[in-house]
């Protein structure tokens, strides 16, 4: 199975501000990352795919880049329903595998 | 608007059986693999089983295979988690989800989830 290796597992921020969030996979999955934010009493939400493509959707502020086993996902000038839990999945392979996560939080 | 709605979630003995639900709106459910994804309390996400849009075709971690089931009914576009030799640690949220056409293996809509817990 591939591992994916997530970090930080924590980040606090204020709006306005960008962070990036990084995704390393234990071998290549080409392009295939996809990033996904929870929040509480909401569905889970598709915000990349494909490694840098943007889910219909997805604000431009956020944004893919990688390819391989290194990924990062960056969200520029934070707003406030930014804040919540974000996973990264690859989806190149069975058994599709999750990071462990990264807690955003409002500094 | 799609929607994914699961239901039979609840409180099941070790060894017991359960069987989730998910009933899909607002799209043509036939036409999409399917998936059930799983959280554990305070844990990260985990993929539990994909089935093909015919259902001739399914997928299942090593957790769970021979032990869960999934299965769908297109006419009533429902999607189905048969869990059978339930143990604690499959104790979670159980999340169904769409994966896209156009993007394998990643889910593009999940349902709200189901909460199981396994406990005597």
């Amino acid at each position: 199975d591939v591992q994916m290796t997530q970090s930080p597992s924590n980040l606090a921020a204020s709006p306005g501000e960008s962070v990036s969030i990084n995704c390393k996979a234990s071998k290549s999955i080409s392009k295939y990352l996809a990033w996904y934010q929870q929040k509480p009493g909401k569905a889970n939400k598709l915000l990349i795919y494909s490694g840098s493509t943007l889910q219909s959707g997805t604000p431009s502020r956020f944004s893919g880049s990688g390819s391989g086993t290194d990924f990062t996902l960056t969200i520029r000038n934070l707003e406030p329903e930014d804040f919540g839990l974000y996973y990264c999945q690859q989806h190149n392979e069975y058994p599709p595998t999750f990071g462990s996560g990264t807690k955003l939080e409002i500094k | 608007e799609v929607q994914l709605v699961e239901s039979g979630g609840g409180l099941v003995q070790p060894g017991r059986s359960l069987k989730l639900s998910c009933a899909a709106s607002g799209f043509t459910f036939s036409n999409y693999y399917m998936a059930w994804v799983r959280q554990a309390p305070k844990k990260g996400l985990e993929w539990v089983a994909t089935i093909s849009t015919s259902g001739s075709r399914t997928y299942y971690p090593d957790s769970v295979k021979g032990r869960f089931t999934i299965s769908r009914d297109n006419a009533k576009s429902s999607l189905y988690l048969q869990m059978n030799s339930l143990k604690s640690e499959d104790t979670a949220t159980y999340y169904c989800a769409r994966h896209p056409i156009a993007a394998r293996l990643s889910m593009d809509a999940w349902g709200q989830g189901a909460s199981v817990t396994v406990s005597s």
